[in-house]
């Protein structure tokens, strides 16, 4: 049973970075694509972006809100996951969960589909954007 | 604003069954998976439901999922206290290019 664990949150001024990493126990990360979800304090779930696989060219996908101020990487050698963010605003103040992405594969005729779903989450690290 | 609507709240009696709906666009639901997860307060989310309809091990057959259009549901049968929880619904955005959720449905056992 794979466990993720997030760490590197804390506190930070408006305008600072800080990195969040998300090491895997228990199984490999490196079929899977792995994504970074948040919630601000009493807020619901945001989808902040995602890394693909090495057999899809480590394809990195961003919400609209951290485009061009985060950026995922991952080293597969270690089973880990990284989130660098940069440009902090107080607005990114959130729990940050980085969370398994997990793919069924469905042939329709000849074609062959992937369908992803978020599986395996961690416990999540806080992250507070404060002056 | 999310991108997806749920009603915010829901409530039922225990032994009840509580659907929650999750209503989308052709570019999320009308066209890609949709699942469900379980938020109970301090806790990070769990997988309840995938591919619209599946459960994970180790989810009791009182949780279903089910999809028509571009609109999803969740239904919980047989209503039990630890049942209380926030429940959200996710889906790929083919236009957004991202995961979307919808805002999260409060669900209270009376």
């Amino acid at each position: 049973e794979v466990e993720l664990v997030e760490s590197g949150g804390g506190s930070v001024q408006p305008g600072g970075s800080l990195r969040l990493s998300c090491a895997a126990s228990g199984s490999s990360l490196s079929d899977h694509y792995v994504d970074w979800v948040r919630q601000a304090p009493g807020r619901g779930l945001e989808w902040v972006g995602r890394i693909s696989n090495k057999a899809h060219r480590y394809t990195r996908d961003y919400a609209a809100s951290v485009k061009g101020r985060f950026v995922i990487s991952r080293d597969d050698s270690q089973n880990s996951v990284t989130l660098q963010m940069k440009s902090l605003k107080v607005e990114d103040t959130a729990v940050y969960y980085c969370v398994r992405e997990s793919r069924d594969p469905l042939w329709v005729g000849e074609l062959l589909y992937y369908l992803h779903y978020m599986d395996v989450w961690g416990r999540g690290t806080p992250v507070t954007v404060s002056s | 604003q999310s991108v997806l609507t749920q009603p915010p709240s829901a409530s039922g009696t225990p032994g009840q069954t509580v659907t929650i709906s999750c209503s989308g666009s052709s570019s999320n639901t009308g066209r890609n998976i949709v699942n469900w997860y379980q938020q109970v307060p301090g806790t990070a989310p769990k997988l309840l439901i995938y591919r619209d309809n599946q459960r994970p091990s180790g989810v009791p057959g009182r949780f279903s999922g089910s999809k028509s259009g571009t609109s999803a549901s969740l239904a919980i049968s047989g209503l039990q206290s630890e049942d209380e929880a926030v429940y959200y619904c996710t889906v790929w955005d083919d236009s957004l290019n991202g995961w979307v959720f919808g805002g999260g449905t409060k669900l209270t056992v009376l």
